[in-house]
């Protein structure tokens, strides 16, 4: 079945550093989306990338979605504390159901 | 848009035991999806509705377990004969289909098995 897979698994900054997590897919993907979950919180939206190669931005937060439609990223520009959690993606199919990733848990220093 | 409310927030049971969650979707979300996430883990998909019926289930879901959404509002999922690998994070998602949509979590039923 399909497979997506994030890494890395775990990253420390100092805070003010950059931060990219990386999903790849087995299957081409129709979507993906990005969710954020803080400790002891549930995923969250962030945003979903549909057309190859579309770049998005949330302020910090840039997504990419591959050309070929089975990998993306998240990158973070000078983090912060509030930056703090996991980050998931996750490709969903023509049902809704998202299938995702094991997640990248960012910890940043002050 | 008052959330999606799951309850209990925390179930302590005994293996062997039977234990049922509820999930209450966003008012009007006629999808709703079940996950369970072991830490460290992504949520897995579980099973979905859409409205009253229910049209996908995962292989993970075995015969011990069992959800409705009876008027395609609120649903429940019901674990019989509870084995220590039961014990994770159950989480609801609704959205409002059809097509691609952002889910919407509920803050989930933490199930510790003794």
């Amino acid at each position: 079945g399909q497979q997506v897979m994030q890494i890395p698994q775990y990253q420390h900054v100092q805070e003010g550093e950059d931060f990219t997590t990386y999903c790849n897919s087995s299957t081409t993907l129709s979507n993906i989306q990005w969710y954020k979950q803080r400790p002891g919180g549930h995923p969250v939206f962030l945003i979903q990338l549909v057309k190859s190669g579309e770049v998005k931005k949330q302020k910090r937060l840039t997504f990419q979605f591959g050309e070929a439609k089975k990998n993306s990223s998240l990158h973070i520009t000078a983090t912060q504390t509030t930056d703090v959690g996991t980050y998931f993606c996750a490709g969903s199919s023509n049902t809704g159901k998202l299938i995702f990733g094991q997640g990248t848990t960012l910890q940043v220093k002050p | 848009d008052t959330g999606v409310s799951q309850n209990p927030r925390h179930k302590i049971t005994k293996r062997g035991q039977n234990v049922t969650f509820r999930c209450d979707p966003i008012s009007e979300h006629n999808r709703l999806y079940w996950y369970r996430q072991t830490l460290g883990q992504g949520p897995e998909f579980l099973t979905y509705f859409q409205n009253e019926a229910q049209l996908e289930k995962s292989r993970l879901l075995s015969d011990r377990f069992s959800a409705e959404r009876p008027k395609g509002s609120f649903s429940t999922l019901e674990i019989q004969r509870t084995e220590q690998g039961d014990s994770a994070m159950y989480l609801c998602a609704s959205t409002l289909g059809p097509g691609l949509q952002p889910q919407h979590f509920g803050d989930g039923t933490r199930l510790s098995i003794l």
